[in-house]
């Protein structure tokens, strides 16, 4: 099984900042496997970036993705007051068949 | 415009079954492009996936949870549902329905369920 670990637990910026956030995986895997996710509380998450780069329908250009491999970034380039949130990867593994997901980055107001 | 609403009971007793259902609606279940899921959240932690099916009754499951899980599918209805056996408090958490490929590209709201006696 891939684990995927996020970093860091905890990033505190100010709206207009630029955020990086890392997903590392314990082994390889393909970039067209590798989504984000961002949560609110009491919301269920929403599809920001599908296939580690590919922006989902309706999200704004100020989020994007990058990396392969085992290192994926997520950056969103000027920080707005609804994108504090917690920030999600998941992967998805063909052999066998499944879906994992890191243990989240929270976005805070600095 | 799809929509995903999971249905059930907020509370289940221990070693009793969970039962949940999951209604779409603005789309068909039985499009060849998607599966179906479920992914649950404790409370205060993160995702973690349950399991998938595909309109034709073809599941897969975590392996974590494999033994005590099943997924169906009612394509009349455009339903799928999750059957989650013996269940403790460690499987209190907002279950969420979803529609997926590679990744979930849609959301149920969630509900609730809480396990205790």
């Amino acid at each position: 099984e891939i684990v995927l670990t996020q970093s860091p637990g905890t990033l505190s910026l100010s709206p207009g900042e630029r955020a990086t956030l890392s997903c590392r995986a314990s082994q390889s895997v393909s970039s067209s496997y590798l989504a984000w996710y961002q949560q609110k509380p009491g919301q269920a998450p929403r599809l920001l970036i599908y296939g580690a780069s590919s922006r989902a329908t309706g999200i704004p250009d100020r989020f994007s993705g990058s990396g392969s491999g085992t290192d994926f970034t997520l950056t969103i380039s000027r920080l707005e007051p609804e994108d504090f949130a917690v920030y999600y990867c998941q992967q998805y593994g063909s052999s066998p068949p499944g879906y994992t997901f890191g243990q989240g980055t929270k976005l805070e107001i600095k | 415009q799809l929509q995903l609403q999971e249905s059930g009971p907020g509370l289940v007793k221990p070693s009793e079954t969970l039962s949940l259902t999951c209604t779409v609606s603005g789309g068909s279940i039985s499009s060849s492009s998607y599966y179906w899921g479920w992914i649950r959240q404790p409370p205060g932690k993160g995702l973690e996936w349950i399991g998938s099916i595909y309109y034709s009754g073809s599941t897969y499951y975590n392996p974590s949870l494999k033994s005590r899980v099943t997924i169906s599918v009612d394509t009349s209805k455009n339903q799928f549902s999750l059957k989650l056996s013996s269940v403790t408090a460690a499987d209190t958490a907002v279950y969420y329905c979803a529609r997926l490929t590679e990744a979930f590209h849609g959301w149920g709201q969630g509900t609730l369920v809480t396990v205790s006696s």
